[in-house]
């Protein structure tokens, strides 16, 4: 496609599970970034991956948040043991790794722990 | 570290009208900004971004943002608001180099349009 897509668009979950949001960034790119809205709060950065470069995990609030990319394409953020504080919009935003500091975003994973 | 502070969650304008979202950052290294906007059910799109060149930086949209270092502000402004600028504007810092696209974002601020 010609953006990034994320998906599902919306999960619900009960507390205690797994779940895994999916992003495949714009063809090409090879810098991939995940963000993270909590409601009412500015993006938070959670990890970068950069070409085969070791990724950037300083963001991941817990070890119970992982993330994987294979090469330069789809990239998945696991959450596990999901607790209500997890409820956020998950963004997705991938660049070509120059640096112009244009990030491009996908439509976002709504979660909702209940 | 770094850090960004939108000042007023909701600014709301008249059509016609000057539009002026205001940041201020903090940054212990000169700073790369940026300025992100999102449409309802649109993701994050950029409308501009200062990397250490001219201080009055052009966007889309006819909006454009001045880097003021003494003030350590980049403000948004736009002459006259369109009822399709309504949407929430994000402002963002970065250190640059292999970190440039590791932002901070402020709050953001919702702007309502009114005809």
């Amino acid at each position: 496609g010609a953006g990034v897509s994320q998906s599902p668009s919306n999960k619900v979950t009960e507390k205690g599970k797994d779940v895994e949001l999916r992003c495949d960034p714009i063809s090409g790119h090879t810098a991939l970034y995940w963000y993270r809205q909590r409601l009412g709060q500015g993006l938070e950065f959670l990890i970068y991956f950069q070409g085969n470069s070791a990724p950037d995990k300083s963001g991941l609030p817990s070890d119970r948040f992982s993330a994987e990319r294979t090469g330069e394409s789809v990239s998945t953020l696991t959450i596990q043991r999901t607790q209500q504080e997890d409820s956020a919009v998950y963004l997705c935003a991938s660049s070509s790794g120059q640096n112009t500091g244009e990030l491009f975003f996908g439509e976002g994973s709504r979660l909702t722990v209940l | 570290a770094q850090s960004v502070t939108q000042l007023g969650s909701h600014v709301s304008v008249s059509e016609g009208a000057l539009v002026l979202l205001r940041c201020n950052y903090s940054s212990s290294v000169p700073p790369y900004l940026f300025w992100y906007v999102q449409y309802p059910n649109q993701g994050l799109q950029l409308l501009l971004k200062y990397t250490s060149a001219a201080t009055l930086v052009k966007g889309i949209n006819g909006f454009e943002a001045e880097f003021k270092k003494s003030e350590t502000s980049f403000h948004l402004t736009k002459p006259s608001a369109h009822m399709s600028d309504a949407a929430e504007y994000f402002c963002a810092v970065s250190v640059g180099g292999t970190s440039y696209g590791k932002l901070t974002f402020g709050q953001g601020t919702i702007l309502t349009v009114h005809p």
